[in-house]
């Protein structure tokens, strides 16, 4: 398994600024992903972020918006650029299992923008 | 579309009652899938996964049964304890943008487990 640490756990927001989440592994991961979880749903994947390599994202996000990095095998940051109320959600960061391909995720962290 | 969803978004059971978390997916090129289980205020944790060439795994008082025909996946707990209340998602494993594999998530069946 792997321990996924991601900061801040929550947050208040005002509308306009943008926030950083931090991602940190306990071991070297080729992929991470991002989640966003929207209050009382499901989770939607955000973006792949590998390193050494530009973030490749999904339908309806864009890297304006929530730009990635990925400076080494253990860690990542997304920012939720010039944020809105409907940006409120919980973000998660994810890593696979090698052997199984299955998702290990962090505890999230949780965004309210007033 | 693309959607992997549920087809009911809360269950209520009493304790000790067995409970089933029923799950229908589109894509019938996945081949991997995965149950999860979050709990209020945390991310999501892994219960059982089983791969498109089974249909029927078991795990310590859970089991999951995959229909492919119908692609309609399913979760049996056994005697449901209160630790058990949680959200469960079903998840399939399907091609990202950019090739890299992606899970996709189902909307959620929120289990109460009544003492």
């Amino acid at each position: 398994s792997a321990v996924i640490s991601q900061k801040p756990s929550r947050d208040i927001c005002q509308r306009g600024t943008s926030l950083t989440i931090q991602c940190q592994v306990d071991s070297q991961v080729t992929m991470m992903f991002w989640y966003r979880q929207q209050p009382g749903q499901s989770l939607t994947l955000i973006a792949t972020a590998n390193q050494g390599s530009e973030a490749t994202y999904e339908s309806g996000f864009v890297i304006d918006k929530f730009p990635i990095s990925r400076p080494n095998l253990t860690f990542s940051t997304l920012t939720v650029s010039n944020m809105s109320p409907e940006d409120s959600s919980i973000y998660l960061c994810s890593v696979p299992f090698r052997r199984t391909g299955e998702l290990f995720f962090g505890e999230g962290s949780r965004l309210t923008v007033l | 579309g693309e959607s992997v969803g549920l087809h009911l978004p809360t269950l209520s059971v009493q304790e000790g009652d067995n409970s089933i978390i029923n799950c229908a997916y589109s894509n019938s090129a996945s081949d991997y899938f995965i149950w999860y289980k979050q709990e209020s205020g945390k991310g999501p944790q892994f219960i059982i996964d089983i791969r498109s060439n089974m249909d029927k795994r078991q795990g310590q008082r859970v089991t999951v049964l995959l229909n492919k025909t119908v692609k309609h996946l399913s979760l049996q707990i056994a005697a449901t304890q209160p630790g058990d209340s949680a959200v469960y998602f079903c998840a399939e494993r399907r091609v990202a943008q950019g090739g890299s594999e992606k899970l996709v998530f189902g909307k959620g069946t929120k289990l109460t487990v009544n003492p």
